[in-house]
């Protein structure tokens, strides 16, 4: 079935470094992802999205690859600050219109 | 622009009570609302989709008649949870599209956190 899962559900990383929170996602019939933040106690909020006719976008420090090849999907933090710490989701857009969310990476960073 | 605001931000009752939760598109027309449930440390799960207008559409496992979903205007949409329990604690998240948008151009809600005793 369809599925969204990360590789990592914790990450601790110092202030200044990049982030890599992965995804992988199962439905190669989706054709657009976004990835979320939320903080403790709110809603997501929208980061960055990327079509499957795309391998990469970049936003203002942030950057999602996707392969199609492997089914797999990133979101890259540059010089990450502690008020980035947050949970990261990765969504799925699918076929059924929904939005199938992965199961969430913890981001801590370290002062 | 595109704010989705969500009454009352946590709210808690006693077993066996019904709670209403309001979710609002402030600064746009929201034809289609989403409502989620998200348990602690747990992914955002899809409940229903709610079209402005017409009759919710519930996901596999989600209970209609205790789960009820008003979207009155386009404005607005509201989930009762009927006959509440402690398993029905959790956080309720709120997405609304634009009329007109893409379905998964989706602007979500601040939550609002249940907790039934």
């Amino acid at each position: 079935g369809e599925s969204v899962g990360l590789h990592l559900p914790t990450l601790s990383v110092q202030e200044g470094d990049n982030s890599i929170i992965n995804c992988a996602y199962s439905n190669s019939a989706s054709d657009y992802f976004i990835w979320y933040k939320q903080e403790s106690g709110k809603g997501p909020q929208f980061i960055i999205d990327i079509r499957s006719n795309m391998d990469k976008r970049q936003g203002q420090r942030v950057t999602v690859l996707l392969n199609k090849t492997v089914k797999h999907l990133s979101l890259q933090i540059a010089a990450t600050q502690p008020g980035d710490s947050a949970v990261y989701f990765c969504a799925e857009w699918g076929s059924n219109y929904k939005l199938t969310f992965g199961k969430g990476t913890l981001l801590t960073v370290n002062p | 622009g595109a704010v989705v605001s969500q009454h009352p931000s946590w709210v808690i009752c006693k077993s066996g009570t019904s709670v209403k939760i309001e979710c609002r598109s402030l600064d746009f027309q929201a034809t289609t609302m989403f409502w989620y449930r998200q348990f602690p440390k747990q992914s955002l799960m899809l409940m229903a989709t709610s079209n402005e207008g017409s009759k919710a559409t519930y996901e596999q496992g989600v209970e209609k008649d205790k789960f009820l979903i008003n979207h009155a205007s386009l404005t607005l949409s509201t989930l009762t949870v009927t006959s509440a329990h402690p398993e029905d604690s959790s956080f309720y998240i709120c997405s609304a599209t634009r009329s007109g948008g893409a379905s998964y151009e989706q602007y979500f809600g601040p939550g609002t956190r249940l907790t039934v005793t």
